[in-house]
């Protein structure tokens, strides 16, 4: 049962330019939300989480927006640069965690 | 280094074996998960321990997999009988959930690839 999805398996942006990452769910309970980052060979590393009570969380280049009624979930980096380029996952928890499949995201130079 | 540690860090083992892996997770963490991750998919649920008591399991989990936590610190997962779709990265995380919800720490995880 996927309960979080990524649709989107990659996303190749310019550096400087914004980078979008979106991510749907469909269990109601989930109250915390998390986007996580993953290089090779590395556990993923958390990068930013929502608690549900808000619409948006800001640190630094990354923002996370959710969006409770249409259970969705994004994050922004602005701006992108090469070193953002890694596989980035979408997480959700009502009481354990669950994941999406994950969005390889490419920074040209 | 205080992050989560997980040993080994690959283990290549040949059909029909057991294998056991284990985690140690940060010291002040109460809770610990096992995840299961292959190419190209985020990482599955299997279970997760809040001190010594398992408290979910995922169906995934099949009777072959065992996790324990004795002491309420370090873990073990075991998979006996290993099959050749038991390939794949397992991940251990933990997290306090002491004041509310925290994010999970993940350890670089164990590959094992079973012949």
């Amino acid at each position: 049962d996927q309960q979080v999805k990524q649709n989107s398996p990659s996303l190749s942006v310019q550096e400087g330019r914004i980078s979008i990452l979106n991510c749907d769910y469909t269990n109601s309970m989930f109250d915390y939300f998390l986007w996580y980052k993953k290089y090779p060979a590395e556990g993923p590393t958390f990068l930013i989480s929502i608690s549900s009570i808000k619409d948006k969380n800001e640190d630094g280049r990354f923002t996370v927006f959710l969006n409770k009624s249409a259970k969705h979930l994004s994050l922004h980096i602005v701006p992108s640069q090469p070193g953002d380029s890694a596989v980035y996952f979408c997480a959700a928890s009502a009481d354990d965690m669950r994941f999406g499949a994950g969005t390889r995201l490419t920074v040209k130079p | 280094d205080t992050g989560v540690s997980q040993n080994p860090r690959h283990k290549i083992t040949k059909r029909g074996q057991n294998v056991t892996f284990r985690c140690d997770p940060i010291s002040e963490h109460n809770r610990l998960y096992w995840y299961r991750q292959t190419l190209g998919q985020g990482p599955e649920f299997l279970t997760y321990f809040q001190n010594e008591a398992q408290l979910e399991k995922s169906r995934l989990l099949s009777d072959r997999f065992s996790a324990e936590r004795p002491k309420g610190s370090f873990s073990t997962l075991e998979i006996q009988r290993t099959e050749q779709g038991d390939s794949a990265m397992y991940l251990c995380a933990s997290s306090s959930v002491i004041g509310g919800n925290s994010p999970l720490h993940f350890g670089n995880g164990t590959r094992l690839t079973v012949t």
